[in-house]
């Protein structure tokens, strides 16, 4: 297996356009983790799903930011507008989970964004 | 809510020397897993633990869970270059499969 995958690998952008970062997880895998990841604030998880449905999205900074799983292969986690303090590192993560138990995250290689 | 804190943020050691990193959780955990971290890369499991005061080995490291199950461990012999990367625990919101992260230790070690 090709791990999880996610486009692009960079993203530089102005303030003010529309960002969308893209994960295919691993197949077979029915969670879907979105995470940020930057140096004051550490790891945090946005939003994740189980079988294509949204669990819990507490994690979203604020309207400006969706995501979707319109398929069990193809997750995106769209910025609109961005701005300069949406700069860091988003992670996809899949993981398969079993009534009782949780399995390990495997993490795609992420997308650096930098909003200028 | 929920918090996880590692200790320390970083740490420094000369190769050969041992290095050991502290999670503390605000709830009890029902499992906590360790992930490493390569400078420049993405997170990599490592192990999880299930049971409380359970004691896991992978070759030169070592994982503990805590008694009460709200504490964990990871201790390395030997240090190596190879080791070099940040090391993240991970426990779940009670209920979910919402992990939070904890807030990494950084290694360097020094050849």
């Amino acid at each position: 297996d090709a791990g999880v995958i996610q486009s692009p690998r960079h993203e530089v952008t102005e303030m003010g356009q529309e960002v969308t970062l893209r994960c295919k997880p691993i197949s077979g895998h029915d969670y879907l983790f979105w995470y940020r990841q930057t140096m004051m604030r550490g790891l945090e998880l946005l939003i994740y799903f189980n079988n294509n449905v949204p669990i819990d999205d507490s994690g979203m900074p604020e309207d400006r930011f969706s995501a979707k799983m319109p398929n069990a292969s193809f997750s995106t986690l769209k910025i609109q507008p961005s701005e300069p303090r949406d700069s860091a590192v988003y992670f996809c993560a899949s993981s398969l989970g079993v009534m009782g138990r949780a399995y390990e995250q495997y993490f795609g290689p992420g997308t650096r964004l930098t909003v200028t | 809510g929920q918090q996880v804190m590692q200790i320390p943020q970083y740490q420094h050691v000369q190769e050969g020397e041992d290095f050991t990193t502290y999670c503390n959780s605000s709830t009890t955990l029902s499992n906590i897993q360790w992930y490493k971290q390569r400078p420049g890369g993405h997170p990599v499991f490592l192990i999880q633990l299930v049971k409380s005061g359970e004691v896991k080995k992978q070759k030169r490291l070592t994982f503990q869970f805590g008694e009460a199950k709200k504490n964990s461990s990871l201790h390395i012999t030997a240090t190596q270059t190879t080791d070099v990367g940040t090391y993240f625990c991970a426990g779940p919101t009670s209920g979910t499969y919402k992990y939070i992260f904890g807030t990494g230790t950084r290694l360097k070690v020094l050849a």
